[in-house]
């Protein structure tokens, strides 16, 4: 069974710091992605990358990088952060290619509150 | 990008009536088309997928359509029960990539 976890459940930062969120998965995958999700919107990809130290932008970068230094490990970086960067975010990974399903496991989430 | 459209957003039936959730997109290349539940507080978690070589899926009470040339597919969940309450996504994917639609929040009535 994929086990796809996150750091934190709940995070609570103040404006302009830097936060970093991260995803670790179990199963040696190498595809990893980070969606935010907000209501009324659904989920919206931030980044994904498909391989250690390759990484590729999504539908709203903006405000963010990433960190694949490992396989196992993907971390979001907001640099400075902003009230409107408030959200759910995810952390996904799928099997690899050729696997019986292109569906993306997903990790429990960090509620990020930005003060 | 591939731009994915839900609806209705809200959708409340009686328990043992069925639901329907739409989606369409854009993008003609999309090959993957899955459908997710989210429960209040928890992880969306895959329900029902379909290919674009596939036109209908079925699994037990959820089947899923897809029509490629216009582009559109539905949700369809029969003899709904409570424990259906939840946000459904709908989701188009080119490598990986998945698009998701805005979600539908499906309200069962005992």
């Amino acid at each position: 069974d994929v086990k796809v976890t996150q750091s934190s459940r709940y995070l609570v930062k103040r404006t302009g710091e830097k936060v970093f969120l991260e995803c670790v998965q179990d199963m040696d995958h190498e595809n990893m992605f980070w969606y935010r999700q907000d209501p009324g919107l659904g989920l919206r990809l931030i980044y994904f990358s498909y391989d250690v130290k390759m990484k590729e932008k999504g539908d709203i970068p903006e405000g963010y990088s990433v960190s694949r230094e490992k396989k196992e490990r993907f971390s979001l970086i907001l640099e400075s952060a902003s009230t409107n960067q408030t959200s759910m975010y995810l952390c996904a990974s799928p099997p690899p290619a050729g696997g019986y399903t292109d569906t993306q496991y997903f990790g429990p989430g960090t509620r990020l509150t930005v003060l | 990008g591939e731009n994915v459209e839900q609806h209705p957003s809200t959708l409340s039936v009686q328990e043992g009536d069925s639901a329907v959730i739409k989606c369409t997109y854009s993008d003609s290349a999309s090959n993957y088309f899955p459908w997710y539940k989210q429960e209040l507080g928890k992880r969306p978690q895959l329900i029902i997928d379909i290919r674009s070589n596939v036109g209908e899926k079925k699994d037990q009470r959820i089947a899923v359509t897809l029509n490629k040339t216009a582009k559109h597919f539905s949700l369809h969940i029969t003899e709904t029960q409570p424990e259906d309450s939840a946000v459904y996504f709908c989701a188009a994917s080119i490598d990986y990539k998945l698009s998701f639609g805005a979600g539908t929040t499906v309200t069962v009535r005992a």
